[in-house]
């Protein structure tokens, strides 16, 4: 049974780099070529957002809303990806989960999630 | 960018009771769109996908329908177990875009 896990900081101050690290278990990332690894998220009182998506290789793609800001990588020998998003404000508090995208690209499989709150 | 709507935003209803939720998209998705249950501190867990089919393990107490830019998730015979907020997402074109959701919760 595949098992994704986040880590990282449940606390960051405004403007500076939120960094998260999903852990995937039960399988290899490797063994999903088609596959994709993302990022959602869910503010408080808000709806689910995604973010953006990355697959085994490396290739990106994110939401234009937050691309700028955005960065995400892969390390295959952990079998691990990781999102950096850069110069947080309040509105970047959320339940941050990471999941997979079928080749479809829906959502099948999702971690815990974990709470990062921005602290002015 | 795909826009979702939802409604309605909460829907109360007792134990037993047939409710159906409904998505509409701001523009043709055709049958790309996913529906996901999600429990307070929980992951979204997926319920169904291409409109209509159920994904392994799920009851099929839960089903989907619809096309193009209208859809429904209907549960027949509400169980304590499916009082959550319910999430549709479109995959037709990204970003892929959520609804913001409808919570079903005790009448």
């Amino acid at each position: 049974q595949l098992q994704l896990q986040e880590s990282g900081p449940g606390l960051v101050k405004s403007s500076e780099t939120l960094s998260l690290t999903c852990s995937v278990s039960g399988d290899s990332i490797t063994s999903y070529p088609y596959y994709f690894w993302g990022w959602v998220r869910l503010p408080p009182g808000k709806g689910l957002e995604w973010i953006g998506s990355i697959n085994h290789g490396g290739n990106t793609y994110d939401n234009p809303s937050l691309r700028s800001r955005v960065s995400m990588s892969v390390d295959t020998s952990k079998n691990q990806f990781s999102l950096h998003l850069r110069s947080v404000t309040a509105a970047d508090t959320a339940v941050y989960y990471c999941a997979r995208l079928t080749f479809q690209r829906y959502f099948d499989y999702w971690g815990q999630g974990t709470l990062v709150t921005v602290a002015s | 960018d795909i826009q979702m709507t939802q409604s309605p935003s909460t829907l109360s209803a007792s134990v037993g009771d047939r409710v159906t939720l409904t998505c509409r998209a701001s523009q043709s998705i055709s049958a790309w769109l996913a529906w996901y249950q999600q429990k307070p501190g929980k992951a979204p867990n997926l319920l169904i996908y291409k409109a209509s089919t159920l994904e392994n393990g799920v009851p099929s107490r839960f089903s989907g329908s619809g096309s193009g830019t209208d859809f429904t998730l209907t549960i027949s015979g509400l169980q304590p177990d499916d009082f959550a907020t319910y999430y549709c997402q479109q995959y037709k074109s990204p970003p892929w875009t959520f609804g913001q959701g409808t919570k079903v919760e005790i009448k």
